[in-house]
């Protein structure tokens, strides 16, 4: 299996609701990363986590929060979103270490209105 | 500063027709890696090449090959009697030093439109 699986592809939440997206890989990879992409942009880090362990936040927001609750599964609940948080987020993984590529997965389409 | 710089927004070329995209990168470390990837309509960014900064021969993979010029901190990248299945954003990116985590630093990307 050399997939990276996201969960939903596409996402309409309202400002105040509360939703999860969630990425799967099995792989066997004990890093996993959550990127953001505005429109005609290019994808930005948001977390890193290394063996299960958050190691890098790049000063995102506390409406995103991420849980790696095991080694093959990546979440990241949405709170409180403002519209401009609409983006397509994606998650990739890799082994741990450097520089080691990853592999994404198709990402979630979010729209917040 | 931006670390990777795509000169060309969107290129639009006939099928057939031979495209160059122009990346150029910055940085301060010794050793690092730089990378393309292919971003379809449809989302998932493909993995197309891994190089690293001691290794300056130029790569053909079928119809792509990269062109790596540490002198001028350049990573370039042809595609070869382009098809219509190569319209995508490509995006050139950084990875420098364990430091950062094996963080990709991505460039702003190109569009390319390959028209039949």
């Amino acid at each position: 299996d050399t997939e990276v699986t996201q969960t939903p592809k596409h996402l309409v939440m309202g400002m105040t609701n509360k939703k999860s997206l969630k990425c799967e890989q099995h792989m066997g990879h004990r890093a996993m990363y959550w990127y953001k992409q505005k429109a005609k942009k290019p994808p930005e880090l948001m977390f890193v986590y290394s063996y299960e362990k958050l190691s890098i936040n790049e000063s995102v927001p506390s409406r995103f929060s991420p849980e790696c609750p095991n080694s093959s599964l990546l979440n990241l609940h949405l709170h409180a979103l403002q519209p401009e948080d609409s983006a397509l987020y994606l998650c990739a993984s890799s082994q741990v270490g450097w520089p080691y590529g990853y592999t994404f997965g198709s990402g979630t389409r979010l729209t917040v209105v | 500063a931006q670390k990777v710089t795509q000169a060309q927004t969107e290129i639009s070329v006939v099928e057939k027709e031979d495209v160059t995209l122009d990346c150029v990168y910055e940085t301060r470390d010794t050793t690092y890696y730089l990378f393309w990837y292919k971003q379809p309509p449809s989302g998932e960014l493909v993995f197309l090449i891994r190089r690293n900064s001691f290794d300056e021969q130029n790569e053909i993979s079928g119809r792509y090959s990269w062109n790596f010029q540490k002198s001028t901190s350049s990573f370039n990248f042809t595609i070869t009697a382009s098809q219509v299945v190569d319209s995508a954003v490509y995006f050139c990116a950084l990875s420098e030093g364990e430091a950062a985590g094996n963080k990709l630093t991505f460039g702003g990307g190109t569009r390319v439109l390959v028209k039949p």
